[in-house]
Formats: structure tokens, C-alpha cells, sequence
């Protein structure tokens, strides 16, 4: 069955950089979709179609993709985005929902 | 702006059958622009896609569980609803509704989410 890869844990100081990368075979031909998940909470969509951001969400958040690797990139980190991410795809019969393992963010 | 609520037992006994009904506010669930679906979350693990319902009427579910599982609409009540049969403790999640949207014949991921309902398997 199709599967999404994330690495498990991203740690970065306030203020830095970001990135979570997300690969899978059908990336190339289907759109990323990235949720921002905090305990106890449902998951919220931040990045739609590869690179869109919700309304309503920071402009730090954006989505970037390259073959068959998705990234989110969080700008200027701050603490209230430690969170659990997960990208998400269809499947190339886009009949099917994937989501990656998910990667905490830790914020030093 | 859409709203999602969902209901039903927050115990099932194993081997029964798990029931839990998603109730859509906001528009009507007979909508072309929207499609269904719900998504489970072991505790600390990550979400799992479990299936999807479309206004044509068509179903998808995840191959691990498709031969267990059935999702529908009740239009009348402007719900669909998930059932899940033959549980085991491996069942045990919270379980989310979602919507996503349609647009000239294309759907995208869930960007109206309910809150979540635990539900556990034991005896």
C-alpha cells in the first residue's frame, strides 16, 4: 500500500527555521496537503495543494515541492507551533487518503 | 462556514459493532461541493484515513478495513454515519469527521474537521 514518510522529530530554536520533508512515490502527480496538530485538539489544515496557505493561517507557514519530496517550512518559529505535523496525499488512483507518520516539532 | 459534531458510544464491546454518526451544519450535506469522511487516531499514533463518501454516492474505504466497514448518509437528518464491524481493542481511537471540498470535478483533502470522540474496545 502506498505510504507517506515523515521523520519522526524536527527541534529548532525560536526565531529559526523550520523544515519537515514528506516523500512518497505519487507525489509528482498528486497534491500535499499538511495538518498542524496540537494535543488534545483536531488536526487543522495549514498548506492545501502543495503550496496554499488557508486563510487564516501565518504567513510563516509554506509548502514547497520537488519531485517526490513535499516540504512545509515554518518561518520565524514560534512557540505556539510546537505541534505534531502530518502531510497527507491521495494515492495515484486518488480513491484514497494517505497520511504520513507524523513529525513532532519541538521548539527549544 | 461548515460544522461537524460527532456522536455515538465511547464503548464497544469487542466483536460487536461500532456505530458513530457525524451531524453536518452550515449546508446541506446533499452539497456537490463537499465530500465525507472519517479519519481515527490510535492513542499517540498518528491519523489514519479510514473512508470517504461522495455526493455521487460513492464509497472508498482504507483496504485494511474494508471488509468490516460501512459509511453512509442520512439526508434527512443531514448526517452520515460510520460503522464498523467485528471490533477489537486494535480499534480503539479517537475518531474524527471531516469534510473536503469538490470543485469542477475534483476533490481536495478535509479542511472542516469535528472535534473527535474517543471510542474504546474492551470488555
Amino acid at each position: 500500500s502506498y505510504e507517506l514518510t515523515q521523520p519522526p522529530s524536527v527541534s529548532v530554536s525560536p526565531g529559526q527555521t523550520a523544515r519537515i520533508t514528506c516523500s512518497g512515490d505519487a507525489l509528482p502527480k498528486q497534491y500535499s496537503y499538511w495538518f498542524q496538530q496540537k494535543p488534545g485538539q483536531a488536526p487543522v489544515m495549514v498548506i492545501y495543494k502543495d503550496t496554499e496557505r488557508p486563510s487564516g493561517i501565518p504567513e510563516r507557514f509554506s509548502g514547497s515541492s520537488s519531485g517526490t519530496i513535499v516540504t512545509l517550512t515554518i518561518n520565524g518559529v514560534q512557540a505556539e507551533d510546537e505541534a505534531d505535523y502530518y502531510c497527507q496525499s491521495p494515492d495515484s488512483t486518488r480513491t484514497s487518503w494517505v497520511f504520513g507518520g507524523g513529525t513532532k516539532l519541538t521548539v527549544l | 462556514q461548515l460544522q461537524l459534531q460527532e456522536s455515538g458510544p465511547g464503548l464497544v464491546k469487542p466483536s460487536e459493532t461500532l456505530s458513530l454518526t457525524c451531524t453536518v451544519s452550515g449546508d446541506s450535506i446533499s452539497s456537490s461541493a463537499y465530500y465525507w469522511g472519517w479519519i481515527r487516531q490510535p492513542p499517540g499514533k498518528a491519523l489514519e484515513w479510514v473512508g470517504s463518501v461522495y455526493s455521487s454516492g460513492s464509497t472508498y474505504y482504507t483496504s485494511s478495513l474494508k471488509s468490516r466497514i460501512t459509511i453512509s448518509v442520512d439526508t434527512s437528518k443531514n448526517q452520515f454515519s460510520l460503522r464498523l464491524s467485528s471490533v477489537t481493542v486494535a480499534d480503539t481511537a479517537v475518531y474524527y469527521c471531516a469534510s473536503g471540498a469538490c470543485t469542477g470535478g475534483n476533490c481536495y483533502s478535509f479542511d472542516y474537521w469535528g472535534q473527535g470522540t474517543l471510542v474504546t474496545v474492551s470488555s
